[in-house]
């Protein structure tokens, strides 16, 4: 059973579009997160909520809007995609805010041309 | 501010090395440690922790010491495999961070050779 899930797993757009990308957690937990790892491997806090509230937002552009429907869900929707964009987006999500073990979806590889 | 810094890979390594992966890390209070490691194509997942000083985080032979005298937690394995080879990452999560977000160093990459 995969614990973290996320969809699709490779995205390939123009620049300019709106595009989506959704993630699920079956484990239970309560916070959820968004990281972005660029093209030299380097990993970036995105967003984090907790019980489907935003608890972080780490100076990202209002390009980018998170959306937790409910706690087994945090999607990420990106406006006017830019050349800069691309990069492999992956969720995570933990039991809380702590310093608890955070359980990391595939990545979903974002190319936008 | 809080921040983990690597040592810089590629490591390349024949099978059955030694291996010793420095991390060091600035943070304010007493931050929980990680390593994570991504297999090609895939997401992270979680090596080993250590939630305070002293401790040590061991896993599938893989072992790192909380050591906050010198602010670090190398990663060591006394016999690397083919299968080992990977990116590593080091992490830490402080409460004054509100311990929203994990910090990753950038990662270090492991090459294994039979």
């Amino acid at each position: 059973d995969t614990a973290v899930s996320q969809t699709p797993k490779y995205l390939v757009t123009q620049m300019g579009n709106d595009k989506s990308i959704k993630c699920e957690q079956n484990l239970g937990h309560d916070t959820m997160y968004w990281y972005k790892q660029d093209s030299k491997k380097f990993l970036k806090i995105m967003f984090s909520y907790n019980n489907k509230e935003l608890i972080i937002n780490e100076t990202v552009p209002n390009r980018f809007s998170p959306k937790s429907p409910d706690k087994a869900h945090l999607n990420l929707h990106i406006n006017s995609l830019e050349l800069g964009d691309s990069a492999v987006y992956f969720c995570a999500s933990s039991q809380q805010t702590g310093p608890y073990e955070q359980y990391f979806g595939p990545g979903t590889r974002l190319t936008v041309t | 501010g809080n921040s983990v810094t690597q040592m810089e890979g590629p490591v390349t390594l024949s099978e059955e090395a030694f291996l010793t992966i420095n991390c060091t890390y600035t943070a304010t209070g007493y931050p929980s440690l990680f390593w994570y490691v991504q297999y090609p194509g895939e997401g992270l997942q979680l090596l080993l922790k250590a939630t305070k000083a002293d401790d040590k985080g061991s896993n599938k032979g893989f072992e790192a010491t909380y050591r906050k005298e010198t602010t670090s937690f190398h990663l060591e394995k006394g016999s690397v495999q083919v299968s080992d080879s990977a990116v590593y990452f080091c992490a830490l999560i402080t409460a004054s961070g509100g311990y929203n977000k994990l910090i990753f160093g950038a990662g270090t990459r492991l090459a294994v050779h039979p």
